[in-house]
């Protein structure tokens, strides 16, 4: 079946500092991928999306490229800041819309 | 702001009693979905709904059960509650239309559930 694996946390950076959180998933036909992060006492949010092979999803200064041929689909930052303290998580939706598979999230900490 | 309100946003209960936690929409969006998080699991699906009365299983179903008599409404209830159900239980919507397309979900604050 479809599976999301998500690099491990916590990560803490320094303010500034370039992030990569890396993503791969395991999936039959051409699921799309996403990224959500979650805020302290919040509810997940969508952060950026692909639905194709070779699309680059973008937002707040977020970036991922869909790689179909390395099933990935890494989260990239080039400059953090403390306001992008929070969980990330990775996740896929095939065919059918009911399964949205979600990657364990990892917690991003970003010092001053 | 996708208009979903959960409640309770917590609760303590005590194993054996049962537990209903209701998710609300204000949009009329067919597709609605039941989450728990819990440390080093990410999100995992309980259940979901395809419309009034239509709902399926997720991948960690078992000791749960749901009910969608109006579109707007979906409770999750627990018969009798243990230990292991304790965790944040996330309610999603979809606005997508029908099956076979892909789309953001949107959720709500989330209900803290502790089992005794």
């Amino acid at each position: 079946g479809n599976s999301v694996t998500q690099m491990e946390g916590p990560v803490t950076l320094s303010e500034e500092a370039f992030l990569t959180i890396n993503c791969t998933y395991t999936a039959t036909g051409y699921p799309s991928l996403f990224w959500y992060v979650q805020y302290p006492g919040e509810g997940l949010q969508l952060l950026l999306k692909a639905t194709k092979a070779d699309d680059k999803g973008s937002n707040k200064g977020f970036e991922a490229t869909y790689r179909k041929e390395t099933t990935s689909f890494h989260l990239e930052k080039g400059s953090v800041q403390v306001s992008d303290s929070a969980v990330y998580f990775c996740a896929l939706s095939g065919s059918s819309a009911s399964k949205i598979i979600f990657g364990s999230g990892t917690r991003l900490s970003i010092r001053p | 702001d996708a208009g979903i309100t959960q409640s309770p946003r917590h609760k303590v209960t005590e194993t054996g009693t049962p537990v209903t936690l209701r998710c609300h929409q204000t949009e009329n969006h067919r597709y609605m979905y039941w989450y728990r998080q819990d440390p080093g699991h990410g999100l995992r699906l309980i259940h979901y709904s395809y419309g009034v009365k239509d709902t399926d299983k997720g991948e960690v179903s078992d000791g749960y059960s749901v009910s969608r008599s109006k579109t707007e409404d979906f409770l999750l209830t627990l018969e009798s509650a243990t230990s292991s159900q304790t965790s944040v239980y996330f309610c999603a919507i979809s606005k997508i239309a029908g099956t076979g397309e892909t789309g953001e979900l949107f959720f709500g604050e989330g209900s803290r559930l502790t089992v005794l």
